[in-house]
């Protein structure tokens, strides 16, 4: 089947502007990742969810960010009043969920939307 | 605190060589998860292997392997006979119980091969 895929594939805006960054992971994994590459800091995790439900927002490095997932599918990231530290490959993942017991599955990567903040 | 450190930066070796990235993490749990993805120049990440931390096999897949030691923290991956397609960017990554699923990553080794 299809694999992780990801809209738009590169987006440049201005300073002070709101993006969204679309995810469509892999039809009936349950398990939703974004994670944000950038030069400085390598690959970090920003938000997991579960169905539509986000346990974890630990890596939100801001309250300018924030992501929601409806239907258990589609994700999207939002980023209000961009700044240019915000300029990074946004990756978004996703995998069968592992269940309660804290095992782990193979997340699998979409392409990622490379954000240029001007 | 959970770390992964990946002290290769870039290394470049010549088609057919050996290679051995390096990879040593810091978990205090017993249970947790360790991965080898592999980022191509396209961009796109590509799941390697998973292991979990009560496995100490060693495992071989075609040219790869993977060396788990729990002893030193390490889970150190192997191109033998690397080619030009093995150029990339290979990153490690933990993930541990109570994690919510979430992967730690290092910073990545790149390897170049050239022809």
């Amino acid at each position: 089947g299809a694999g992780v895929s990801q809209s738009p594939s590169n987006k440049v805006t201005e300073k002070g502007k709101d993006v969204e960054l679309r995810c469509d992971p892999i039809s009936g994994h349950t398990a939703l990742y974004w994670y944000r590459q950038s030069l400085g800091q390598g690959l970090e995790f920003l938000i997991y969810f579960q169905g539509n439900s986000a346990p974890d927002k630990s890596g939100l490095p801001s309250d300018r960010f924030s992501a929601e997932r409806t239907g258990g599918s589609v994700s999207t990231l939002t980023i209000q009043r961009t700044q240019q530290e915000d300029s990074a490959v946004y990756l978004c993942a996703s995998s069968r969920w592992a269940g309660t017991s804290g095992g782990y599955n193979e997340q699998f990567f979409g392409p990622g939307t490379r954000l240029t903040v001007l | 605190a959970q770390k992964v450190t990946q002290t290769q930066t870039e290394i470049s070796v010549v088609e057919k060589e050996d290679v051995t990235l390096d990879c040593v993490y810091e978990t205090r749990d017993t249970t947790y998860y360790l991965f080898w993805y592999k980022q191509p120049p396209s961009g796109e990440l590509v799941f390697l292997i998973r292991r979990n931390s009560f496995d100490e096999q060693n495992e071989i897949s075609g040219r790869y392997s993977w060396n788990f030691q729990k002893s030193t923290s390490s889970f150190n991956f192997t191109i033998t006979a690397s080619q030009v397609v093995d150029s990339a960017v290979y990153f490690c990554a933990l993930g541990y119980s109570g994690g919510y699923n979430k992967l730690i990553f290092g910073a990545g080794t790149r390897l170049a091969v050239h022809p």
